[in-house]
């Protein structure tokens, strides 16, 4: 079975660093992007940005570019989000989706949840 | 960036009704548009992509339709459990790929 198991949900202070996981199984890693999908309390759905996992290219939406980092180990088949300091307003759930470009994000993995809050 | 607007924002309708939701792309995309599905609590399922091909286990009462600027999902005849909130996405540019802002379908 083709899917993306993420981490789990994570309780953050402001000023906290954070780093989720996504972990790709039954299929070839390398052959799809992975790309991140933010999703804020009530909100809809924002693309963040994408990783190749087969040479770790990566290009991010203009709203986030500098405020997190895109990653992936293929050698474990995981692609990571992190941030190096978090703020109240990255409260969100978190998505990974494999990216059949140009036909779409195909597989999803579950949402992490992360909440900054003092 | 290429701005992606839906109408509606939201859409009450009946079991077995037809429905469509549009999706105009700021600039021509081709046919570079997928729709999503999603459900309260749970992640985005794809629906269509390529404006029109429908993807694996997604039931035929769905399709999609349009290119260049303006398109359309359909559903032929509502079935309950397809009321959720509905995304278009370009795939056209990914500097930076853009969502709509959903529509949510609810039970009338």
């Amino acid at each position: 079975e083709v899917q993306l198991v993420q981490s789990g949900a994570e309780v953050k202070k402001p000023g906290e660093s954070l780093r989720i996981s996504c972990k790709g199984s039954g299929y070839s890693f390398t052959s799809y992007w992975i790309s991140w999908v933010r999703q804020m309390p009530g909100k809809g759905l924002e693309w963040m940005g994408r990783i190749d996992p087969s040479d770790s290219y990566t290009n991010y939406s203009p709203s986030f570019q500098g405020h997190v980092t895109i990653s992936a180990d293929k050698s474990i088949s995981t692609a990571y989000l992190q941030w190096s300091s978090l703020k109240a307003s990255d409260t969100a759930m978190y998505y990974c989706a494999r990216q059949d470009n140009p036909y779409g994000m195909d597989v999803w993995g579950q949402g992490t949840t992360v909440t900054v809050s003092s | 960036d290429i701005q992606m607007t839906q109408s509606p924002s939201s859409l009450s309708a009946s079991v077995g009704d037809r429905v469509t939701i549009t999706c105009r792309a700021s600039q021509s995309i081709s046919s570079y548009l997928n729709w999503y599905q999603q459900k309260p609590g749970k992640a985005p399922k794809l629906l269509i992509y390529a404006a029109s091909s429908l993807q694996s286990g997604v039931p035929s009462r769905f399709s999609g339709s349009g290119s260049g600027t303006d398109f359309t999902l359909t559903i032929s005849s509502l079935q309950p459990e397809d009321f959720a909130t509905y995304y278009c996405q370009q795939s056209y540019s990914t500097h930076p790929i853009t969502f709509g802002q959903g529509t949510r379908l609810e039970i009338k």
